[in-house]
């Protein structure tokens, strides 16, 4: 079993619509949940990190964390084509600057 | 404020030989990482410095790969010698190792390997 798994997608939306993404991790040593948004041929960029459990909203970005599923989320609400991408969500080990990715989950917004 | 650099973005080689990748992190930022990523899969973490000093190499395949930081600037990612298993992307990462932003790593834009 992965320590980090999120759905590879492709997932395809309307503009305009809500983009669920979500990652699964077994290790309780996660403490601090990220969020990537990688162009093609282009390095991650960073989203959104939290640490605790709870919701973080960054303008039409919300992160949901829940430890005691071992659940993260990120919502985009009304979507863009320009946030056509793929989504990484990545965990630090607590005690380490050590970050384990998950797969990505690609997303296309239609015009 | 520049961003990562790397060099070079793309790179063909043939099976059995070697190649050699060059990073240059952020000014400033002492932590650096060096991620392989293969096509359809998130970022796997090679080799982690500190200055010039490696936190963690645990997941360096240290029969082929080596990786260098003199001076506690520019890292040195090589492969020798090179197996089809290694096509992937080579992304280099840099972080400041205190502050608010002390979480967020930086991404160059990667070097493409191809081994035919």
């Amino acid at each position: 079993q992965k320590e980090v798994e999120q759905d590879p997608g492709p997932l395809s939306v309307p503009e305009g619509a809500i983009v669920s993404l979500n990652c699964t991790y077994s290790n309780s040593a996660f403490q601090y949940f990220m969020w990537y948004r990688q162009y093609s041929r282009k390095g991650p960029e960073l989203l959104m990190y939290t640490y605790s459990s709870g919701n973080k909203e960054d303008g039409r970005f919300t992160a949901q964390v829940d430890k005691s599923s071992k659940y993260i989320s990120l919502f985009i609400r009304d979507s863009q084509p320009s946030d056509s991408a793929t989504y990484l969500c990545a965990m630090r080990v607590s005690g380490t600057y050590k970050y384990i990715f998950g797969t990505g989950t690609r997303l296309k917004v239609l015009a | 404020e520049a961003g990562v650099a790397q060099s070079p973005r793309y790179k063909i080689i043939e099976k059995r030989q070697s190649v050699a990748f060059w990073c240059n992190p952020i000014s400033g930022h002492a932590t650096l990482y060096w991620y392989q990523q293969i096509l359809g899969q998130g970022p796997k973490l090679l080799i982690q410095f500190q200055n010039n000093g490696v936190v963690d190499d645990s997941q360096l395949p240290k029969d082929r790969f080596s990786a260098e930081r003199l001076k506690g600037v520019d890292s040195t990612l090589k492969i020798q010698p090179a197996k089809l298993e290694d096509s992937a992307v080579y992304l280099c990462a840099s972080k400041r190792d205190s502050g608010t932003s002390a979480n967020e790593q930086f991404f160059g834009p990667g070097t493409r390997l191809t081994v035919l």
